[in-house]
């Protein structure tokens, strides 16, 4: 599977808004830009996909390059529930499993 | 509700003996993966399922087995060759395998050997 690159950590106000960068470099065509995000201790939560546009939801937007070689996440009003590890994933068109990295750990200040 | 549930939540195992975590969802997928996560680190595939009655090893697999006999259930058996299984293991599942469909994850189990 093709990998991405998050930065370790970052930081941010709460009731900011919130870019989280994601390097995907070796893309494929058909693959498909998935976030997630994780609590501790609890199970990964889906938070958006897209292939080539950009995409929003309640949760989120997605931002895609035009070349696909990077995307962002952003989170318009970042609250202290949004704090979590969120993960960049490219999934593989008929591929067998999602390849997990670190993620990004987001810290949202009060 | 549909969902992933994964049983027990918290799992105490001695040395050399094996146990099984259960995992069932009840959203009609085809595809189910086991996932094992250490500390501060992502995520790592165990084994996936494709469709009944069948399944793949994942970049993991020693020290575990699995059996998908149903649609809705697929159980993993941590077993005594696994040398170092104190983790949190996640279930999932998905439609299919096409790339735009979401996975959905269970709220994990946590094994810790004693």
């Amino acid at each position: 599977d093709a990998k991405t690159t998050q930065p370790n950590s970052m930081e941010s106000n709460e009731e900011e808004p919130v870019h989280l960068p994601c390097n995907h470099s070796t893309i494929s065509g058909t693959d498909y830009i998935h976030w997630y995000r994780q609590l501790p201790s609890q199970g990964p939560e889906y938070v958006i996909h897209g292939l080539t546009s950009n995409v929003n939801n309640r949760m989120a937007s997605l931002a895609i390059a035009e070349d696909r070689k990077s995307s962002t996440l952003i989170l318009h009003r970042a609250t202290l529930r949004d704090a979590a590890v969120y993960y960049c994933i490219l999934r593989v068109h008929a591929g067998n499993m999602l390849t997990f990295g670190g993620g990004t750990r987001l810290m949202v200040k009060p | 509700d549909g969902g992933i549930t994964q049983s027990p939540k918290y799992l105490f195992r001695k040395e050399g003996q094996n146990v099984t975590l259960s995992c069932e969802q009840n959203l009609n997928h085809d595809a189910m993966y086991w996932y094992r996560q250490d500390p501060g680190q992502g995520l790592r595939l165990i084994y996936y399922s494709q469709i009944v009655n069948d399944f793949q090893k994942g970049d993991i697999a020693e020290g575990y087995s699995v059996s998908r006999e149903k649609k809705e259930s697929f159980p993993l058996t941590v077993t005594s060759a696994q040398k170092n299984p104190t983790a949190f293991y996640l279930c999932a599942s998905s439609p299919d395998r096409a790339s735009g469909n979401t996975i959905y994850f269970g709220e994990g189990s946590w094994l810790t050997v004693v």
